[in-house]
């Protein structure tokens, strides 16, 4: 399957503050990405997904303006949490679509705490 | 809304034994159903995708898929304690990759 990474793989910041993450596709273009968040014990949810050289589309409930999404490239998207605050603490996950119908694969997630 | 239900478990077989994990979905314009493996801490892998009624197998795992009924499975043959993990069931409609999750079912499969 395709390979997608993800960085940083974890981060702690403080409350107040900006974070970002990357997800790359390494061997393959990808034109949509898809940014998930998954809390402990709970399935993924999609937050957005991402279309390179076009603004992100946000699913119902998410914050488009606190969870800035931006696809500057056919193997880079990036999320960039602002001013986190502790309840953003969750696994976020990317994923890129595979050839086959609806397929996708995942980034290894990205961990993040909000002290 | 559209839903995928899974029984959260945990789910425990003994070694050796099939495991059967079960799926049902609320949307019957679902065209795409698939089978993610998560191990606690990490990201999910994908384990087997089907698009049509019936079985489709690939070495341990067979993925069933009842169209009518709503309804897609997973069995995995010879359960190995390297199984343990959360399994994901989730649907596409096939427009554009969109896919949704149900909260998984814990297998355990003990020695």
């Amino acid at each position: 399957g395709a390979v997608v990474s993800q960085h940083p793989s974890w981060v702690i910041c403080k409350s107040g503050t900006s974070v970002k993450i990357e997800c790359r596709s390494l061997d393959f273009q990808a034109t949509t990405m898809f940014w998930y968040r998954q809390f402990p014990k709970q399935s993924l949810m999609l937050m957005a997904t991402s279309n390179e050289g076009s603004k992100a589309t946000y699913e119902q409930g998410v914050e488009k303006d606190k969870f800035l999404i931006n696809h500057a490239s056919l193997t880079l998207s990036t999320l960039t949490v602002t001013s986190a605050h502790p309840e953003d603490s969750s696994f976020y996950i990317c994923s890129a679509p595979g050839t086959r119908q609806d397929t996708q694969y995942f980034g290894p997630g990205t961990r993040l705490t909000v002290l | 809304q559209k839903e995928v239900e899974q029984n959260s478990g945990p789910l425990s077989v003994p070694e050796g034994a099939i495991a059967s994990l079960n799926c049902t979905y609320s949307d019957r314009g679902s065209q795409s159903f698939f089978w993610y493996r998560q191990y606690s801490g990490k990201s999910p892998e994908l384990i087997m995708f089907i698009y049509s009624n019936g079985d489709k197998e690939d070495g341990r795992f067979t993925a069933q898929l009842n169209k009518a009924s709503q309804y897609v499975s997973l069995l995995i043959r010879d359960s190995q304690p390297s199984d343990s993990a959360t399994y994901l069931c989730a649907v596409g409609t096939g427009g554009g990759n969109k896919l949704t999750f149900g909260t998984g079912t814990q297998l355990k499969v003990e020695l």
